[in-house]
């Protein structure tokens, strides 16, 4: 089974600052998909960023982007020129290339928003 | 733009009822999911289901079951609840189709207390 581990439960940064947060996975396959989920406080969870394992190229989307590395089994997320509206729970997520399309979550980082 | 709703934002049920958090999508996805969030835990599957009257599994079914009569509806039924049920519920769904990295898309999740 694959396991997602995030190992920063709580992190924040200052207004306009950049900051990582950190994911770890465990999986014997050699193709799948990575992904970060954003949640607000609104509850509503949003696609923040997609990886997929068989591209070497790290997924960029406006000022989010990933450092994926697939030897290490590492897959973090930069937010840079952080906003207030950035604030909220993020999960880390891996989902099976083929088959059912169920997700595999972290267990979570809040980030918080200095101003 | 994919819209998963879930009949309620909050719920208080009194130990020992049988409960039914409804989910409906509108995009014509195949697949639908039931995850439980804890603090701590992240999100764990309880369910899922690929097709109409097929069901699967997840990490943590016990004291759960559930139906999908229709293509867009999936229901999460809490057999007799109990107070350890108290959690965030969330639902999701994807398009279904393998070997293209879709997204999965929530609802913006029922909490549930039980007393």
């Amino acid at each position: 089974a694959q396991t997602v581990t995030q190992s920063q439960p709580e992190m924040s940064v200052q207004e306009a600052e950049t900051v990582t947060l950190s994911c770890t996975y465990d999986t014997s396959e050699s193709d799948y998909y990575l992904f970060w989920y954003k949640q607000p406080p609104s509850r509503q969870m949003i696609l923040v960023i997609r990886q997929e394992a068989y591209k070497q190229q790290n997924a960029t989307e406006n000022r989010f982007s990933v450092n994926f590395q697939k030897a290490a089994k590492s897959f973090s997320l930069k937010i840079s020129d952080s906003q207030l509206g950035d604030a909220a729970m993020y999960f880390c997520a891996y989902r099976s290339a083929g088959g059912n399309e169920k997700l595999t979550f972290g267990t979570g980082t809040r980030l918080t928003i200095i101003p | 733009d994919v819209k998963v709703t879930q009949s309620s934002r909050y719920l208080v049920k009194r130990t020992g009822e049988k409960v039914f958090l409804e989910c409906v999508q509108d995009m014509d996805h195949e697949n639908m999911f039931w995850y439980r969030q804890d603090p701590g835990l992240g999100l764990r599957l309880i369910y899922f289901s690929y097709d109409v009257k097929m069901k699967e599994k997840g990490d943590i079914p016990e004291g759960y079951s559930v139906s999908r009569e229709k293509k867009e509806r999936f229901s999460l039924i809490l057999e007799s609840a109990s107070t350890n049920q108290t959690s965030m519920y969330l639902c999701a769904s994807s398009l279904g189709w393998d070997g293209v990295n879709t997204e999965a898309f929530f609802g913006q999740g029922t909490r549930l207390t039980v007393v």
